[in-house]
């Protein structure tokens, strides 16, 4: 039992350039969020998914778009990447409620 | 806006000692307040948590604190111990709201 998987672990990209966050649970939960985390910003929510085929914008969502392939996994896009995304990205899934939230080790992604 | 306050943002501890965050909300609705605990390097995980209808919860050298009329909690840590040496974060969920409103973290140092 995995938990919550994110790939890749670290990242550098140039400005303008594109990538793709993954993220899988093996905890059949049906509610996925993407969130970045910088220096005395907490954690901001980005995008989250109450169920498969479901996303909705949440916090900070300009510059990411998101795909719930399936139950298991939710991807967090950058089409064009700008150093203001600097941070590292969580990815999380949760019980029924939103209550309790398992969080993946994040992926560090540097924007030059 | 943000509808979770934190304080302190840092916090240095001597082992043994007690460290003391709190958090202040403003909505009403809120009913449920999760306290997550996040090592460098890892993604957060819940510590502990509490619902209104009780002023006290403790598992182990952790307590919840919640004053409702002063809508107010907090977290004590007993004894504390350089391996309590985290981050911790407050946070607030409405109803059936999937979504966490997340305080902007208190690094904790507990000095040896």
């Amino acid at each position: 039992n995995a938990g919550v998987t994110q790939t890749p672990k670290f990242q550098v990209l140039k400005t303008g350039q594109s990538m793709t966050l993954q993220c899988a649970q093996d905890m059949n939960h049906n509610s996925m969020y993407w969130y970045r985390q910088d220096p005395g910003m907490g954690l901001r929510l980005i995008y989250y998914s109450a169920s498969e085929g479901t996303t909705d914008k949440g916090e900070v969502p300009n510059g990411y778009n998101v795909s719930r392939l399936n139950k298991r996994e939710f991807s967090l896009r950058l089409e064009s990447a700008a150093p203001s995304q600097t941070s590292v990205y969580f990815c999380a899934s949760s019980d029924p409620w939103g209550i309790t939230q398992y969080f993946g080790p994040g992926t560090r992604l540097l924007v030059l | 806006q943000q509808q979770v306050k934190q304080s302190p943002q840092s916090l240095i501890v001597q082992k043994g000692g007690i460290s003391i965050i709190n958090c202040a909300y403003e909505n009403t609705a809120f009913d449920y307040f999760p306290w997550y605990q996040q090592f460098p390097g890892k993604g957060p995980a819940l510590l502990i948590a509490i619902r209104p209808d009780v002023s006290e919860k403790k598992e182990g050298r952790f307590t919840i604190s919640f004053n409702k009329s002063a809508k107010q909690f907090s977290l004590h840590i007993m004894d504390s111990q350089p391996g309590d040496s985290a981050t911790y974060f407050c946070a607030a969920n409405a109803g059936n709201n999937r979504k966490l409103i997340w305080g902007l973290g208190t690094s904790l140092a507990v000095n040896p």
